[in-house]
């Protein structure tokens, strides 16, 4: 059971360079999720989806794009790598979203380990 | 616009202590927080969730309570261990769309 799997975990990119950093996961999640996370400023939301063919705008999500074809794979591209998008990335999923306000286990996110992104 | 801040932002104790760590959001009108861990160059794992309605939830040695008057949640850590040193980041849902807004955490040293 591997749950959710980011690749790859340590990546230096130019300024300019595109890429893409890949989540994947195995459990029929239907939500998934990418966060940032800098230094003293805790995860900011990037783009989220609640199923394929379906994704959003979170907090942050100027410079990157994101598709949902699978339920399982949620990659996050960056079209124009910039220095500002230096960071630790974090993919995340969780079962259908259970009823706001309960305690359903629908509402606990699975991470994978984080990519570490350098941008020169 | 909801805020959510943990203070401190670095906690040193000896082993065996009892502590608690503090986390307040400013937009009172949430439906859950959510306590989680995170252990270095690793991702974040789910410790506890309280919905709005309730007052704590326990798991083992943690206790996390929630007042949403006064916009306030605290992790309490039992007889603590060096296995317990991380950091501990709380997170709150405040509207439809399940986004979770994170505060950037407190680290935490239990020294043997």
């Amino acid at each position: 059971n591997a749950g959710v799997t980011q690749t790859p975990k340590f990546q230096v990119l130019k300024t300019g360079q595109s890429m893409t950093l890949q989540c994947a996961q195995d459990m029929n999640h239907e939500y998934m999720s990418w966060y940032r996370q800098d230094p003293g400023m805790g995860l900011r939301l990037i783009h989220y989806s609640v199923g394929a063919g379906i994704t959003d705008q979170g907090e942050v999500p100027n410079g990157y794009n994101v598709s949902r074809s699978t339920t399982e794979d949620f990659p996050l591209r960056l079209l124009s790598a910039a220095p500002s998008q230096t960071s630790v990335y974090f993919c995340a999923s969780s079962p259908r979203q259970g009823a706001l306000g309960t305690n359903s286990g629908a509402n606990v996110l699975t991470f994978g380990a984080g990519s570490r992104l350098t941008v020169l | 616009k909801q805020e959510v801040t943990q203070i401190p932002a670095a906690l040193s104790v000896p082993e065996g202590e009892n502590l608690v760590l503090n986390c307040s959001f400013t937009d009172s009108a949430i439906y859950n927080l959510q306590w989680f861990r995170q252990d270095p160059g690793k991702g974040l794992t789910s410790l506890l969730l309280i919905q709005s309605s309730q007052r704590e939830q326990t798991s083992g040695r943690l206790n996390a309570s929630l007042d949403k008057s006064s916009g306030r949640s605290t992790l309490y850590i039992a007889a603590s261990q060096p296995g317990d040193s991380a950091t501990y980041l709380c997170a709150v849902i405040t509207d439809s769309s399940y986004k979770l807004i994170f505060g950037s955490g407190t680290r935490l040293l239990v020294r043997p």
